[in-house]
């Protein structure tokens, strides 16, 4: 069984809309991230938490905002969308906020806007 | 600042052949990089396939190896006999012991022909 889930695993959304991506995970965890990956960039980082707490946010707009309800929650709100946020979208968590440690991923919400 | 640079794909070979997969980075903030490869197979997501945090180490898993070079900034990818199982993208990704910020490439996408 999955032990981070993404829902949905597809979204197709119009330009302007607001859409909320779901990220669990059920590795008990203390940190989770979002990651990005649009057609043939790299996997490119977007917010790390830790115990809840935002540490780093790489993503420049303020269209995106992780929203953490609980300790293995981290939602992806993503408002206004515009064609060019088309990208999957990859949740992941660590056992502790720290490069070294290896990352877990969830299988991905492929978004596109049209 | 801090990037990677992976043989861009896809990347086809025969089963028994060797593979290489390229790996080089840079490493502009990070004083002691860790070197990570990652793969993700159909419909899942990325997980950890091997990583090496010293300069000079060799990593193996699953019949993979590489190689922290620090002189050649490289931690090139390689098998010597591939099965069709194999078959996924790899993605190679630098990280630091001191931030919880994971860099990634674009992935290598691999296709194993039987």
């Amino acid at each position: 069984d999955p032990k981070i889930i993404q829902k949905p695993k597809y979204l197709v959304a119009v330009t302007g809309s607001e859409k909320i991506l779901i990220c669990e995970q059920y590795l008990g965890h203390n940190a989770m991230y979002w990651y990005r990956q649009s057609a043939k960039k790299p996997l490119e980082f977007m917010f790390s938490y830790s115990y809840q707490k935002l540490m780093d946010n790489q993503t420049a707009s303020s269209r995106f905002q992780p929203q953490s309800s609980k300790k293995n929650h981290l939602d992806l709100q993503i408002t206004a969308l515009k064609p060019d946020d088309s990208a999957t979208y990859f949740c992941a968590s660590s056992q502790e906020g720290r490069g070294q440690n290896t990352l877990y991923f969830g299988a991905g919400t492929r978004l596109s806007v049209l | 600042g801090d990037s990677v640079t992976q043989t861009e794909g896809p990347v086809t070979v025969s089963e028994s052949e060797s593979l290489i997969i390229n790996c080089t980075y840079s490493a502009t903030s990070i004083a002691y990089p860790n070197l990570f490869w990652y793969v993700r197979y159909p419909g899942e997501g990325l997980q950890l396939l091997l990583k090496v945090i010293t300069a000079g180490q060799k990593g193996s898993s699953r019949g993979f190896e590489a190689t922290y070079n620090k002189e050649t900034t490289s931690f090139h990818l390689q098998k010597a006999s591939v099965q069709e199982s194999d078959s996924a993208v790899y993605y190679c990704a630098l990280g630091s012991s001191n931030t919880n910020k994971v860099v990634f490439g674009t992935g290598t996408r691999l296709q194993v022909l039987p």
